[in-house]
């Protein structure tokens, strides 16, 4: 069985703070993916990491998988209250399912 | 961008009625599907995998009587949550992955279930 354990669970900063959240394996995924999800809402996909070492920018938001594959890390720079929301980040195995393992999330605060 | 659709958003029934949740993918086909279910300030738990064609496959704990799937098409999965009690109360989310290659995941905008 695949875990992909987040840390933080819980982020609460202020407006123009900057924050990491992170995502660790044992095991290798063949991708890793970063959603963020609202209240109410289905998760939104941000970025597919699928290359050890990739980095990928979206705006203020820098993704990272490890060389080895088995961890990620999410960098927001400057949050803004627009940015409050539960982070998840899943893993795609090497099954044939290719079935997402989800972090437990890191639900995120940003106060004007 | 890949677009999922999934109803009703919100079913509020009384115990022991059975309902349906369907799981659309608009603008391609998915061979496969998943179901997830998802508690309050909690990250999803799969519940199982939706094979156009053929029998879904369920995770460990979950009662394929109670939660029945049905994919017909490349682009429709249901979950049937039958004979449901308030502790089915839950939200259920869906979601597909483009049957071409190694593509990520998209999510419906889920089913909030509450059974009364």
């Amino acid at each position: 069985t695949q875990l992909l354990e987040q840390s933080p669970q819980f982020l609460s900063i202020q407006e123009g703070e900057n924050l990491t959240v992170y995502c660790n394996s044992s095991s290798v995924f063949s991708s890793l993916q970063w959603y963020r999800q609202e209240p109410g809402e289905g998760p939104v996909l941000l970025v597919t990491v699928v290359t050890g070492g990739e980095v990928k920018k979206l705006k203020r938001l820098t993704f990272q998988f490890g060389d080895a594959r088995k961890d990620s890390s999410l960098h927001i720079t400057a949050a803004q209250p627009g940015d409050t929301g539960l982070y998840l980040c899943a893993g795609a195995g090497r099954n044939a399912g290719n079935m997402l393992t989800f972090g437990g999330g890191t639900r995120l605060m940003v106060k004007p | 961008g890949a677009v999922v659709s999934q109803h009703p958003s919100r079913v509020i029934c009384k115990s022991g009625t059975s309902v349906k949740i369907e799981c659309r993918s608009l603008d391609f086909q998915a061979t496969t599907m998943f179901w997830y279910r998802q508690f309050p300030k909690q990250s999803l738990m799969l519940m199982a995998t939706s094979n156009e064609g053929s029998k879904a496959t369920y995770e460990q704990g979950v009662e394929k009587d109670k939660f029945l799937i049905n994919h017909a098409s490349l682009t429709l999965s249901t979950l049937t949550v039958t004979s449901a009690h308030p502790e089915d109360s839950s939200f259920y989310i869906c979601s597909a992955r483009d049957g071409r290659g190694v593509q990520p995941q998209h999510f419906g905008d889920g089913t909030r279930l509450s059974i009364l």
